[in-house]
């Protein structure tokens, strides 16, 4: 079974509108870790943000917050004001156990186009 | 520095051919990795090194093998690829502690002819 689920494989937007990107997840691990990660077509991956299993309010990162509702098991992305550059791949990630533990488990992406 | 590197940007290399990737950062990471990715893709973990050992290997077949000669530079050799290898080769690192993101590099594009 996916650990990871993102069932929007593209998205589309207007500029300076917001978007939201879906994720769920499934772990029985009472301790994770959740992340997204932007892929533009030049390949690097960046790192946008990030929710622990017991942080107690939603993670926010400037334009990015993470709608983290545990008990539905989904950490959802939104974008506000979306601009042109946020033209990309998205990639939910999940790490299952302690901090030190090391493997992300991804997603399958969602493809964001933002129009002019 | 929040900078990981990769070296070379591109790479063709005939399926007899031996080469190298290279991968640095100089954040003081102890933890650094190795992914495969293809095309509309996710990335796919293939080593994982946490203070200059290996600690994780995702049944890589041993045509790559990696090298982690300090704890700044990450090396993967390739040896015998097939076409099928073909894929952006990406490295991250992190601190190797408590709740720390992975930092990736460019990546290196790789094609086996």
């Amino acid at each position: 079974a996916q650990k990871i689920t993102q069932t929007q494989p593209g998205m589309f937007v207007q500029e300076k509108e917001a978007v939201t990107l879906d994720c769920t997840y499934d772990t029985s691990d009472p301790s994770y870790g959740l992340f997204w990660y932007k892929q533009p077509s030049s390949g690097e991956m960046i790192f946008l943000i990030y929710q622990g299993s017991y942080d107690q309010q939603n993670a926010t990162e400037g334009r990015y917050s993470l709608n983290f509702q545990k008990a539905r098991k989904s950490a959802n992305l939104v974008i506000s004001a979306s601009q042109l550059g946020d033209s990309a791949m998205y990639f939910c990630a999940m790490r299952e156990g302690p901090g030190g533990s090391e493997k992300l488990v991804f997603g399958k992406g969602t493809k964001l186009t933002v129009n002019p | 520095d929040t900078e990981v590197t990769q070296t070379p940007k591109h790479l063709v290399m005939g399926m007899t051919n031996k080469k190298s990737l290279k991968c640095e950062q100089h954040m003081g990471h102890r933890a650094m990795y190795w992914y495969k990715q293809k095309a509309k893709k996710p990335p796919e973990l293939m080593f994982v090194y946490s203070y200059e050992k290996l600690s994780i290997n995702e049944s890589v077949p041993s045509r790559f093998s990696p090298e982690c000669p300090n704890s700044s530079l990450l090396n993967l050799h390739l040896h015998a690829l097939q076409p099928e290898d073909s894929a952006l080769y990406l490295c991250a690192s992190r601190v190797a502690s408590f709740e720390n993101e992975q930092y990736f590099g460019p990546g290196t594009r790789l094609t086996v002819t």
